[in-house]
């Protein structure tokens, strides 16, 4: 079966403008969420989305948002980008909503590389 | 404060050797513990999952420990192939808070022929 699939896998934006990532996630999961990796920071949480709502947000500012779709799918917008906003963004996909509580195995895609210059 | 800290940073050993990694956290309430692989360019993936009742998990050549009253956990990796070269993340769940997930920087291996 399909596993979580990314596009772009690479973005080049320049500082100001807005970017738009997708996520379709594995057929039947129904969690969606995403993460910034970058060199000096590793991994960190963005937010989560199930059945369409928002339902964990990690500690981000509002430049960053998403939104899910009736078919799970879900997409990430960053908008007035800058130069640290430059990250490798992975998506996860699950099949329910994982309260930190363990047992929900996450997939993840292979991720869009962001530059921002 | 929750930390997830992972040591060491990077690590080269030669194929066919042995190695083990360290995790180090301060999350609370805890609930789980993970280890991730990353390969160069593409997403992680699970190597195992551990709640606070369990104390050594497998997964081929992977073997997490996890010792819950001194916070700390190793991924202990047999007999290392070349294709073991990856980043190794450690991963904190809470069940409280903001962040449901805590993620350590991970440490980076390479397996020399």
């Amino acid at each position: 079966k399909a596993g979580v699939t990314q596009t772009p896998r690479y973005l080049i934006k320049t500082r100001g403008q807005q970017v738009t990532l997708s996520c379709s996630p594995i057929s039947g999961h129904r969690s969606v969420s995403w993460y910034q990796q970058t060199p000096g920071q590793g991994l960190q949480f963005l937010f989560e989305y199930f059945s369409e709502t928002q339902r964990n947000k990690g500690n981000f500012p509002g430049r960053f948002s998403g939104r899910q779709f009736s078919n799970s799918r879900s997409e990430m917008n960053v908008s007035t980008l800058e130069l640290g906003d430059s990250a490798l963004y992975l998506c996860a996909s699950s099949l329910r909503v994982d309260a930190g509580r363990a047992n929900y195995g996450y997939t993840f895609g292979s991720g869009t590389r962001l530059t921002v210059v | 404060k929750n930390q997830v800290e992972q040591s060491p940073q990077s690590l080269i050993i030669l194929e066919g050797k042995n190695c083990t990694l360290q995790c180090n956290y301060t999350v609370s309430p805890f609930s789980n513990l993970r280890w991730y692989k990353q390969d160069t360019g593409r997403g992680p993936v699970s190597l195992t999952i551990m709640t606070f009742s369990e104390n050594t998990k497998s997964n081929g050549r992977y073997t997490a420990t996890l010792d819950a009253d001194t916070k700390q956990s190793s991924l202990h990796i047999t007999a290392s192939q070349l294709s073991d070269s990856a980043s190794y993340i450690c991963v904190v769940g809470s069940v409280g808070g903001t962040y449901k997930y805590i993620f350590g920087t991970g440490t980076r291996l390479k397996v020399l022929a």
